[in-house]
């Protein structure tokens, strides 16, 4: 069984400012993958970045990028200099990666970031 | 190119009612699942297609659940008998490939009187 932990209350940070979202994972799978999803208030689930069990490094995306820590499990979010429009709820997700397996993903209960002007 | 499309976006519906969701995925992916998202159970996966095979069911929460895909294409999501605990969002996501990424539509927001 696969499980994701985001235990953050809501985050505040200051626009143009850096900002970390935690999340930490539990799976028995050798193989999977880490995801991070952005949902604002419209409700749409925005793909924002991936990070496969087996990357040496750590993936980045733009002003995203993601702390990988495989011996920890934990997989936290970076978003540097934040914009208004990073407002929105935060989840990290994750799925095993065996082909042709129903790679489901399983979600955590995510983040809500408002951003200050 | 034209994302995960779904219909409709807001459905109010009476108790006992049957409702029908609908979910256009991108174009080419042979993969389709559908999650339901509500404020007590947080995100959930429903059920999941892939290509011609065998739907996995596995997370219907009832019988009243059920689901279809058509021509490897379209999918409906049927709940039959609505109960308020229905009420929650729906969303739908499709990948290319087992490896891939999913990519969401925006949703069906289901509200049960």
């Amino acid at each position: 069984a696969q499980k994701i932990t985001q235990t953050q209350p809501g985050m505040f940070v200051q626009e143009k400012e850096a900002v970390t979202l935690d999340c930490t994972y539990d799976t028995s799978d050798p193989s999977y993958g880490l995801f991070w999803y952005k949902q604002p208030s419209s409700g749409e689930m925005i793909f924002l970045i991936y990070q496969g069990s087996y990357d040496q490094q750590n993936a980045t995306e733009g002003r995203y990028s993601l702390n990988f820590q495989k011996a920890r499990k934990s997989a936290n979010l970076v978003i540097s200099a934040s914009q208004l429009g990073d407002s929105a709820m935060y989840f990290c997700a994750m799925r095993r990666l065996d082909t042709g397996a129903n790679s489901k993903l399983t979600f955590g209960k995510g983040i809500t970031l408002s951003v200050r002007p | 190119g034209a994302g995960v499309s779904q219909s409709p976006s807001n459905k109010v519906t009476e108790k006992g009612k049957d409702v029908e969701l609908r979910c256009d995925p991108i174009s080419g992916h042979t993969a389709l699942y559908w999650y339901r998202q509500s404020l007590g159970q947080g995100l959930e996966f429903l059920i999941y297609f892939q290509g011609n095979s065998a739907p996995d069911k596995s997370g219907l929460p009832s019988d009243r659940f059920s689901a279809e895909r058509t021509g490897g294409s379209v999918s409906t999501l049927t709940i039959q008998r609505t109960q308020q605990e229905d009420s929650a969002v729906y969303l739908c996501a499709s990948q290319q490939r087992p490896t891939d990424t999913q990519y969401f539509g925006p949703g069906t927001r289901l509200t049960v009187l």
